[in-house]
């Protein structure tokens, strides 16, 4: 039971370029989460999922697109970086109802 | 002004110390209060949560809210260096799928 796994876990891109992140849980969990997380800045939403094909925009979601083709896959797609993304981001799940978000170890991103 | 403010520190207190962390918050909506732990370079676990106002204990730490006051308090006993993380405050409320809203975390450093 690997619980949330985040792919990959380190990263350099330039201004400009395009990736993709994976998150990956093996929970069964409805809900899925995206967060950055920036110095002094707390963990900030930038968009999330309430079921398998669905997604809705966070706190923070300009620059940034997602899919939720299957249920345990949630992938954040960043279609041209910039310097301003450079952060720690970081994937969580949960079931239904109230319940613990489980995160992932993260995957920081630095954008040159 | 932030829903959830939380000092970022640094703490800095001896082996044995009990620590003090704090929150407020602006929303009356938030129902769950939770405390989260978070490693350097790892992702947040959740520690405790409350529901409502009252206190929660568990082993070492106790776990505060007093609704009246949108204050939140996290309490450490006999601290360890292995309590040495960041901790962040966290809040949701019942509707909008308890999304959830972060502190920016306390850095806490327990020294030997």
């Amino acid at each position: 039971n690997a619980g949330v796994t985040q792919t990959p876990k380190f990263r350099v891109l330039k201004t400009g370029q395009s990736m993709t992140l994976l998150c990956a849980q093996d929970m069964n969990h409805e809900y899925m989460y995206w967060y950055r997380q920036d110095p002094g800045m707390g963990l900030r939403l930038i968009h999330y999922s309430v079921g398998e094909g669905t997604t809705a925009k966070g706190e923070v979601p300009d620059g940034y697109n997602v899919s939720r083709l299957k249920k345990q896959n949630f992938l954040l797609g960043l279609e041209s970086a910039a310097p301003s993304q450079t952060s720690v981001y970081f994937c969580a799940s949960r079931g239904t109802g109230f319940g613990t978000q489980y995160f992932g170890p993260g995957t920081r991103l630095l954008v040159l | 002004q932030k829903e959830v403010e939380q000092d970022p520190g640094p703490l800095s207190v001896p082996e044995g110390a009990i620590v003090s962390l704090n929150c407020t918050y602006s929303n009356s909506a938030f129902q769950y209060f939770m405390w989260y732990r978070q490693y350097s370079r790892k992702g947040p676990e959740l520690l405790m949560y409350t529901y409502s106002s009252g206190n929660k204990e568990d082993g070492r730490f106790t776990a505060q809210v007093d609704k009246s006051s949108k204050y939140i308090s996290l309490f450490i006993r006999d601290s360890q260096p292995s309590d040495s993380a960041t901790y962040l405050c966290a809040m949701s409320a019942m509707t909008g799928g308890f999304k959830t809203i972060f502190g920016a975390g306390t850095r806490l450093f327990v020294k030997a």
